[in-house]
């Protein structure tokens, strides 16, 4: 079975930091990947995806990923944190392989940004 | 594209009060799922349907429950005699067919409270 942890249920940084969040999964075979936003009481959008090929990915506002194998990991960053980033970020698998796309999701963070 | 659609945003009902949910994907995707999310948790995967087949369920859909998607174009999600448990939200997302690495798209979900 496939799991995901998300290390640190509430990350906070000051405007203009650094934006890290953390994700590691389990899987028998490595999964495909996604990072989703959710704002308060909305539903969940797409920040990224790694599927295949160059391991680091760029998503949407300035976000990206990288797909370390060895590590099991596809950590969330972007260089400089905005107020508008301020939600839950959860991060997501899916069996590779397979025609079923159902996603299994981490417990996710919330971002809280300082101004 | 004008997203998924769900109705209503918010239902309140009492305990053993039977509650349907509906939701429109986008039109062009033929697959179709349901997630419920309590508060704190990532989305838990409830049941897929690809057109109007319903091709996987969890073990969460307990007897209670009950998912159509007639035509394969809307979908309804059923809870028969409410508990208080069921208190959630409940997320719909559509993609394209193909294999599992199509992204999701969420709609804003339905959020059940039971009195």
């Amino acid at each position: 079975a496939q799991s995901v942890t998300q290390l640190g249920s509430h990350v906070s940084v000051s405007e203009g930091a650094l934006v890290l969040l953390r994700c590691n999964y389990s899987s028998s075979v490595p999964p495909y990947l996604f990072w989703y936003v959710q704002y308060p009481n909305q539903g969940l959008q797409l920040l990224l995806k790694y599927t295949t090929g160059a391991t680091l990915v760029k998503g949407i506002n300035g976000f990206e990923a990288e797909f370390k194998k060895s590590e099991t990991s596809f950590h969330l960053t972007k260089p400089s944190a905005h107020m508008s980033d301020a939600a839950e970020y959860f991060c997501a698998v899916s069996r590779r392989g397979t025609s079923y796309g159902k996603l299994t999701f981490g417990q996710g963070t919330i971002l809280t940004v300082h101004p | 594209d004008t997203g998924v659609s769900q109705d209503p945003r918010h239902k309140i009902t009492k305990r053993g009060q039977n509650v349907t949910f509906r939701c429109d994907p986008i039109s062009e995707h033929n697959r179709l799922y349901w997630y419920r999310q309590t508060l704190g948790q990532g989305p838990e995967f409830l049941t897929y349907f690809q057109n109007e087949a319903q091709l996987e369920k969890s073990r969460l859909l307990s007897d209670r429950f009950s998912a159509e998607r007639p035509k394969g174009s809307f979908s309804t999600l059923e809870i028969q005699r409410t508990e208080q448990g069921d208190s959630a939200m409940y997320l719909c997302a559509s993609s394209l067919a193909g294999y599992s690495n199509q992204p999701q798209h969420f709609g804003d979900g339905t959020r059940l409270s039971i009195l």
